[in-house]
């Protein structure tokens, strides 16, 4: 079974600042998806950034990137120019390639706080 | 629609009663999933139906969780004789298709307390 772990509970970074989300997973299948969930206050589900694992290349969105480690089966999140808004639960998320079996299994999350 | 709505936003119920969750999908999405986000953690998946087949049960904690999507769109979530550990946010999301490609837009959840 997979499985996806977010060893940080809560992680704190200033206004503008960078900071960097640690997940590791645990697959035995080679072709899937990794994604990065925040959920603010409101309880929303807004996905953030998405990772296919057949790219080497890391994705980035904005001032969202992410450092893929295929062998090392981790999938971190880098935030950069933090703002307050970014303020948030976010959870790391995988999901096989194709077929029916293709729901989102998601790490305990990692709460960010922003401060001033 | 525009997006996915669920209802109602908040349930409260008493241990031992029925309650049923909706979720209307985005309109032509032809996938639903269900899930259980209990407090403090991460969602975790109860069941998905593509149209109206429900091709995977293996997340529904108990044979008192049941869904159904008769006619390929709105689904519906039922917990028979709730118990207080049935206390969670229930998501829905759907998405065109089941590929792993494509993204599933998730709904703003049913907070579903018991006491």
């Amino acid at each position: 079974a997979q499985t996806v772990t977010q060893s940080q509970p809560e992680m704190s970074v200033q206004e503008a600042e960078t900071v960097t989300l640690s997940c590791t997973y645990d697959t035995s299948e080679s072709d899937y998806y990794l994604f990065w969930y925040k959920q603010p206050p409101s309880r929303q589900m807004i996905l953030v950034i998405r990772q296919e694992a057949y790219k080497q290349q890391n994705a980035t969105e904005n001032r969202f990137s992410v450092n893929f480690q295929k062998a090392a089966k981790s999938f971190s999140l880098k935030i950069s120019d933090s703002q307050l808004g970014d303020a948030a639960m976010y959870f790391c998320a995988y999901r096989i390639y194709t077929g029916t079996a293709s729901k989102l299994t998601f790490g305990t999350g990692t709460r960010l706080q922003v401060t001033l | 629609g525009a997006g996915v709505s669920q209802s109602p936003r908040y349930k409260v119920t008493k241990r031992g009663q029925d309650v049923t969750l909706r979720c209307d999908p985005i309109s032509s999405h032809a996938t639903l999933y269900w899930y259980q986000q209990a407090l403090g953690q991460g969602p975790e998946f109860l069941t998905y139906f593509n149209y109206e087949a429900q091709p995977d049960k293996s997340g529904l904690p108990s044979d008192r969780f049941s869904a159904e999507r008769p006619e390929g769109s709105i689904s519906t979530l039922t917990i028979q004789r709730t118990e207080q550990r049935d206390s969670a946010m229930y998501r829905c999301a759907s998405s065109p298709g089941t590929s792993g490609r494509v993204e599933q837009f998730f709904g703003p959840g049913t907070r579903l307390t018991v006491l």
